[in-house]
């Protein structure tokens, strides 16, 4: 197993479009999380999936903002319409029931 | 929702010095975690430790959950231990199954 996984690194883009994240979470995890971090700060949660089900959204993910994890595998984290205060290190984790959670190396993401 | 604070903010030791990380937390928790993450922004798992005490080599950690604190202690510091040690909690109810995080402790170990 490789651990969690994120596609791509590093992503740059202007503000209005819209940009796409993925992540593949360790195989037999059943949950995974979406976590945002700036600049000095811990990461702040977005929203987590039980299987395919989304279970809880932060009030953070404005209406631009969407995940899926179609048939509980892989997940996107979808942002519309950029704002350069989307900028950050969008970060993906899996667990296996809510235990020892994994990390994958995060999207950076920069808004121009 | 539950508080998390991490002491000290910052940290500068020499290489061989022992260190001790505290996480004061609001609430009881049902899930306490430590991370280290490195100067490439990789968040690595330390330690699954909602209460008791767990040993990895130079690293150990210490979670007393009815006084609501936990300790990451690390002796013999390498370069290598240089990064942010955050600490994340989960008071796991109804909607509410995440991790909370501190703003961590900024760890430097000089050669």
């Amino acid at each position: 197993d490789t651990g969690v996984s994120q596609d791509p690194r590093h992503k740059i883009t202007k503000r209005g479009q819209n940009v796409t994240f993925r992540c593949d979470p360790i195989s037999e995890h059943n949950r995974l999380y979406w976590y945002r971090q700036t600049l000095g700060q811990g990461p702040e949660f977005l929203t987590y999936f039980q299987n395919e089900a989304q279970l809880e959204k932060s009030r953070l993910l404005s209406d631009r903002f969407s995940a899926e994890r179609p048939k509980g595998s892989f997940s996107t984290l979808e942002i519309q319409r950029t704002e350069q205060g989307d900028s950050a290190m969008y970060l993906c984790a899996s667990s296996l029931e809510g235990y020892s959670w994994y990390f994958g190396n995060g999207t950076r993401l920069t808004v121009t | 929702g539950i508080q998390v604070e991490q002491s000290p903010p910052d940290l500068i030791l020499q290489e061989g010095a022992n260190s001790t990380l505290r996480c004061n937390f609001s609430d009881s928790v049902n899930n306490l975690q430590w991370f280290h993450q490195n100067p490439w922004g990789q968040l690595i798992n330390l330690f699954y430790i909602p209460s008791g005490t767990k040993q990895n080599g130079r690293l150990s950690a210490t979670t007393v959950a009815t006084e609501r604190y936990s300790l990451l202690y690390i002796s013999s510091s390498q370069t290598t231990d240089s990064g942010v040690y955050f600490c994340a909690v989960e008071r796991r109810n109804f909607g509410n199954e995440k991790l909370t995080f501190g703003t961590g402790t900024r760890l430097t170990i000089i050669p």
